[in-house]
Parts: C-alpha cells; sequence; structure tokens
C-alpha cells in the first residue's frame, strides 16, 4: 500500500523558513517522480513544486520560484520541501504526492497517490 | 495557462452528472481528473482523457475533444458528492488546475 506521510507544518511569521517532509513507502521511490500541491483553506488545489526522479530536474510555480526549493533522498524514501521568505499567501495545507512513472525523467505528469498534508500558516 | 471549470453541478440520486473542464489553448494534451471529498485529499478518478483507476467505480467515465473534457457520473451517489477538478500538464504550460467543480448529489 502506497503511503505519503507529510510533516513539518505549523505557524511561522511572515519571512521566515520552513522545512516541509514527506516520507514514502509502499511503491519503488525512485520509479517516480515526487511532488508538491498546496490547497489555501476553502481555495482550489496549485501545484506548487515537482521533482524527477533522481533529483536532478526541478519545476517550480512562479508563485514560488526563487523561494521554495525541492529536493529528494532516494535512500531514505524523503522528499522535502524548502520554503524561504514565508508570505501570508504561502498559508496552506501542503499534499505530497507521487507521480506517474511514466514521467520519472521529469516533474510533470499526473498524480497518482497524494498524502493527507501538512499545515502550513504564515501569520505575525 | 487556464482550464476553466463550472463553480457547482447538482443532480438527484440516479441521475447523470457532467462535470466540464475547457483549455484555453490549442495543444492536445492530456486531461486528468481528481475528487476531494470534504476534509480529505484529492484522489485521482479518471487520468489520460478516459482511463480509471484501479479501485474506481464504473460509473466514473471521462471522454474529450478538442481543448474540452467531460467528467461524468453515471447512476451519481451521495458518496459521489465532492469537489472535481480538472488537471493538465506539460513541459510549456506546466502543471495547471482547474478551479474546481462542487458536486452536490440530492
Amino acid at each position: 500500500e502506497v503511503q505519503l506521510v507529510e510533516s513539518g507544518g505549523g505557524s511561522v511569521q511572515p519571512g521566515r523558513s520552513l522545512r516541509l517532509s514527506c516520507a514514502a513507502s509502499g511503491f519503488v521511490f525512485d520509479d517516480h517522480p515526487m511532488h508538491w500541491v498546496r490547497q489555501a483553506p476553502g481555495k482550489g488545489l496549485e501545484w506548487v513544486s515537482g521533482i524527477n526522479w533522481n533529483g536532478y530536474n526541478m519545476g517550480y510555480a512562479e508563485s514560488v520560484k526563487g523561494r521554495f526549493t525541492v529536493s529528494r533522498d532516494n535512500a531514505k524514501n524523503f522528499v522535502y520541501l524548502h520554503m524561504d521568505r514565508l508570505t501570508i499567501e504561502d498559508s496552506a495545507f501542503y499534499y505530497c504526492a507521487k507521480g506517474s512513472q511514466e514521467y520519472a525523467s521529469s516533474w510533470y505528469g499526473q498524480f497518482d497517490d497524494w498524502g493527507q498534508g501538512t499545515l502550513v500558516t504564515v501569520s505575525s | 495557462y487556464e482550464l476553466t471549470q463550472p463553480p457547482s453541478v447538482s443532480v438527484s440520486p440516479g441521475q447523470t452528472a457532467r462535470i466540464t473542464c475547457s483549455a484555453d489553448g490549442l495543444a492536445n494534451k492530456w486531461f486528468h481528473w481528481y475528487q476531494q471529498k470534504s476534509g480529505q485529499a484529492p484522489k485521482l478518478v479518471i487520468y489520460e482523457d478516459v482511463k480509471r483507476p484501479s479501485g474506481i467505480p464504473e460509473r466514473f467515465s471521462g471522454s474529450s475533444s478538442g481543448p474540452m473534457a467531460t467528467l461524468a457520473i453515471s447512476g451519481a451517489q451521495v458518496e459521489d458528492e465532492a469537489d472535481y477538478y480538472c488537471y493538465q500538464s506539460d513541459s510549456t504550460d506546466g502543471n495547471v488546475f482547474g478551479p474546481g467543480t462542487k458536486v452536490s448529489v440530492l
């Protein structure tokens, strides 16, 4: 059974940093790209970032480019999202999602499985 | 790059709910559909326009024609009440979700 468990969310002041983690199990981790998708409370889904199977190809939404960094550790089956210079608009549930194996070499494609999300609240 | 969906769709139990998704480009990309029930993570219900992942009921079906796709729920059940998001992805325009459609079955 595929399991994706996010952690690292919490409350933080504007301008500060936070690192989210996602522990993956139940599938061959380095066969898949991995993604982060967020959802502000009561709002729609927004793709944030994706990383290919070996961690050398990453993509970011324009809204986070230059502030967020995605990475992965295939030895530990973890994917991370390091978020710098957080703003109030970054407040959301952040979901870790497993990408389709068909797109392993890239950061696009659909998401086959999702974690339950971790909440990030940016507030002064 | 944008995807357009109706904000809401309402059907009676047993009827067919149809949710449309319109892309503003001409590129021929796959449409994918996600279901999100209240308080839960999204779940893939249709991928590559018409394919149904394992475990998704047969009453869910997808179709597409050019820049538009439709998700149909035949014989909708109360348990199908959820927000439904269409999604497209490619290397040119990136990964884009539609705004979501709230489906009510009542």
